[in-house]
């Protein structure tokens, strides 16, 4: 079985600050991708970013940045000099074939404030 | 423009009543899902249809069906609604074994 946790269930920072969230996983296929959402206020689900087992190789878009390191089973996501935009709750979330026409297992997510 | 609409986006009915959400595509996806968003925010598949094979999770109660009229189509029916199935649902789509993208969901209120 798949499992995905988020043990930050809330975070509050102060706009300009760096906030790390935190997501660790579980399964037992060799192949599986790793997934980040945003869910803003207004309720949509928007994608962030996928990544593949075999590529450990960190990224890095703008402010947003992804540590994945299959040793720890965790795949963080730090944003960096936060803004009142980021404010939302991001899900982290894993597939493979093991889930069945690789459906997503999401985390519980962890739901960011950035005040101003 | 859009690339996973939904409609209606807010469903409000009495109980007992049978209700369908309609999910259309134009991504050229093969693959299209389901999903419910409990009040706690929790995130849980539902159904995955790719090519005409529909996998079912067994946890969903068999007055919800999907029903697929074509690959950009996916839509939800569910029979009976009882007060627990009020929530918000998404309908996502993917290339095979690739990201899936969400539609904006449909709040559905069951009184």
């Amino acid at each position: 079985a798949q499992k995905v946790t988020q043990a930050q269930t809330e975070i509050s920072v102060v706009e300009k600050e760096d906030v790390t969230l935190d997501c660790v996983y579980e399964t037992r296929d060799t192949t599986y991708y790793l997934f980040w959402y945003k869910q803003p206020p207004s309720g949509e689900l928007v994608f962030l970013i996928r990544r593949n087992s075999f590529d450990e190789q960190n990224e890095i878009s703008g402010r947003y940045s992804w540590n994945f390191q299959k040793s720890t089973s965790s795949f963080n996501f730090t944003i960096t000099a936060s803004q009142v935009v980021d404010s939302a709750v991001y899900f982290c979330a894993l597939t493979s074939s093991g889930a069945g026409s690789y459906q997503l297992t999401f985390g519980k997510g962890t739901k960011l404030s950035v005040i101003p | 423009d859009t690339a996973v609409s939904q409609t209606p986006k807010y469903l409000v009915t009495q109980m007992g009543n049978d209700k369908s959400i309609k999910c259309e595509q134009n991504l050229g996806h093969d693959t299209m899902y389901w999903y419910k968003q409990d009040s706690k925010k929790f995130l849980k598949i539902m159904f995955s249809y790719n090519n005409k094979e529909l996998i079912i999770n067994e946890t969903v109660p068999n007055r919800f069906s999907p029903k697929s009229p074509d690959k950009a189509h996916l839509n939800l029916h569910i029979n009976s609604l009882e007060l627990g199935d009020s929530a918000v649902y998404f309908c996502a789509s993917s290339p095979e074994f690739n990201t899936q993208y969400f539609g904006p969901g449909t709040r559905l209120t069951v009184l």
